[in-house]
């Protein structure tokens, strides 16, 4: 399977403070890259997809002001979570697509602790 | 909506039995389903992947097919300890997006 790596891996800040959480497909080109969290006990939701140098496009009630996703390359996009807030503490999760296939690999995961 | 639906569980299973994981979705023009592994506190792994009606097996893995029942399952034979995990269901409606939407998940238990 592809290589992508996350970082950080688990973050904790305080309440009002921005988190920038990197995610990189190792060995592949992604155009397009899916931002997921989950919430314990709970399936993965899509937040917002991002192709490269475009916009992203957000998912029905994702704050797109909040969660600021760039995609500035084929290998690297970053999810900035600004003025977190304790409900907004989950599992954010990175899935790149690969530029040539359908298959989707995820990331390790970031684990954001807003206190 | 597009929905997924699988059992919750836990399913429990003993060590070396066939482990059956099922998962039904809504929208009948859905044309890919994948199934993913994920350990607790990990994110998921993708272990297998169906677009034509059928089995399609890969090791101790079985994907079935049933588009006209638009239903998908996952067989895990001679089931060890080390595959007690959450299985995602996962189905991509097509078109130009890939955009995929899960199921809850099934927890599975495989007891030794």
């Amino acid at each position: 399977g592809a290589v992508v790596s996350q970082h950080p891996s688990r973050v904790i800040c305080k309440s009002g403070t921005s988190v920038k959480i990197e995610c990189r497909s190792l060995d592949f080109q992604a155009t397009t890259m899916f931002w997921y969290r989950q919430f314990p006990k709970q399936s993965l939701m899509l937040m917002a997809t991002s192709n490269e140098g475009s916009k992203a496009t957000y998912e029905q009630g994702v704050e797109k002001d909040k969660f600021l996703i760039n995609h500035a390359s084929l290998t690297l996009s970053t999810l900035t979570v600004t003025s977190a807030h304790p409900e907004d503490s989950s599992f954010y999760i990175c899935s790149p697509l690969e530029q040539r296939g359908v298959l989707q690999y995820f990331g390790p995961g970031t684990r954001l602790t807003v206190t | 909506q597009k929905e997924v639906e699988q059992n919750s569980g836990p399913l429990s299973v003993p060590e070396g039995a066939i482990a059956s994981l099922n998962c039904t979705y809504s929208d009948r023009g859905s044309q890919s389903f994948f199934w993913y592994r994920q350990y607790s506190g990990k994110s998921p792994e993708l272990i297998m992947f169906i677009y034509s009606n059928g089995d399609k097996e890969d090791g101790r893995f079985t994907a079935q097919l049933n588009k006209a029942s638009q239903y998908v399952s996952l067989l895990i034979r001679d089931s060890q300890p080390s595959d007690s995990a959450t299985y995602l269901c996962a189905v991509n409606s097509g078109g130009s997006n890939y955009k995929l939407t899960f199921g809850k998940g099934t927890l599975l238990t495989v007891n030794p």
